[in-house]
């Protein structure tokens, strides 16, 4: 099941700089979208949503874009912060559908 | 800030056993939801639970599985017969309504030997 792929599982980027996490889609039904944010030994926490009728949604230094007809999406951190370094996972939801479902993850690790 | 809470934090049982992982949604939250991912793979959809019942579920959720809430501050999985293969970490989520998005809880992880 490759409904939602994140195809870089790591990612390296410089303190104060932007990271960029990148998540595509197969399903063109999906119309919700959600970023989690996961350390070690904890559950996912929620960082932020788009709605498909949206193409970009803004909370602080997370920013997610949302490209529906490339079927992809994006979440932009700036400026990246040590606390930052976590797994970024993907997740999205069709119309009348309780379930999510996942990317695979990415390994955000931001160097001091 | 309100949290979903899970115990226990790791569960060790023998195959064929029964186990019962308990989760806490937050309090005012109406939809209950387990998932579960096994080591190196995808979190994974089981249930979710909406006015005491079902309302959806994967084909992972046979009839080994089921869930309740008890009470009015409970949500329990129970697995009546387990197996090497349910091996993994659980999670719960809750959420207020449809459109909010899904609280997790840090997790069981389930050890079948």
């Amino acid at each position: 099941d490759q409904q939602v792929k994140q195809n870089s599982p790591s990612l390296s980027v410089q303190e104060g700089r932007i990271s960029i996490l990148n998540c595509d889609y197969t399903n063109s039904m999906f119309d919700y979208f959600l970023w989690y944010k996961k350390y070690p030994a904890e559950g996912p926490t929620f960082l932020i949503s788009i709605s498909s009728i949206k193409d970009k949604n803004e909370d602080g230094r997370f920013t997610v874009f949302l490209n529906k007809s490339a079927k992809h999406l994006s979440l932009h951190i700036v400026p990246s912060q040590p606390g930052d370094s976590a797994v970024y996972f993907c997740a999205a939801s069709a119309p009348g559908n309780y379930q999510l479902i996942w990317g695979a993850g990415t390994k955000l690790i931001i160097k001091p | 800030e309100p949290e979903v809470t899970q115990t226990p934090s790791h569960q060790v049982t023998q195959m064929g056993q029964e186990v019962i992982l308990r989760c806490v949604p937050i309090s005012n939250h109406l939809y209950f939801y387990w998932y579960r991912q096994i080591l190196g793979q995808k979190v994974e959809f089981l249930v979710s639970f909406y006015n005491n019942e079902i309302s959806e579920k994967s084909e992972i959720f046979d009839d080994q599985f089921s869930v309740e809430r008890p009470d009015g501050s409970n949500f329990t999985l129970k697995i009546r017969s387990t197996k090497l293969e349910d091996s993994a970490m659980y999670f719960c989520a809750s959420r207020r309504d449809s459109v909010m998005p899904q609280h997790f809880g840090d997790g069981t992880r389930l050890s079948i030997l």
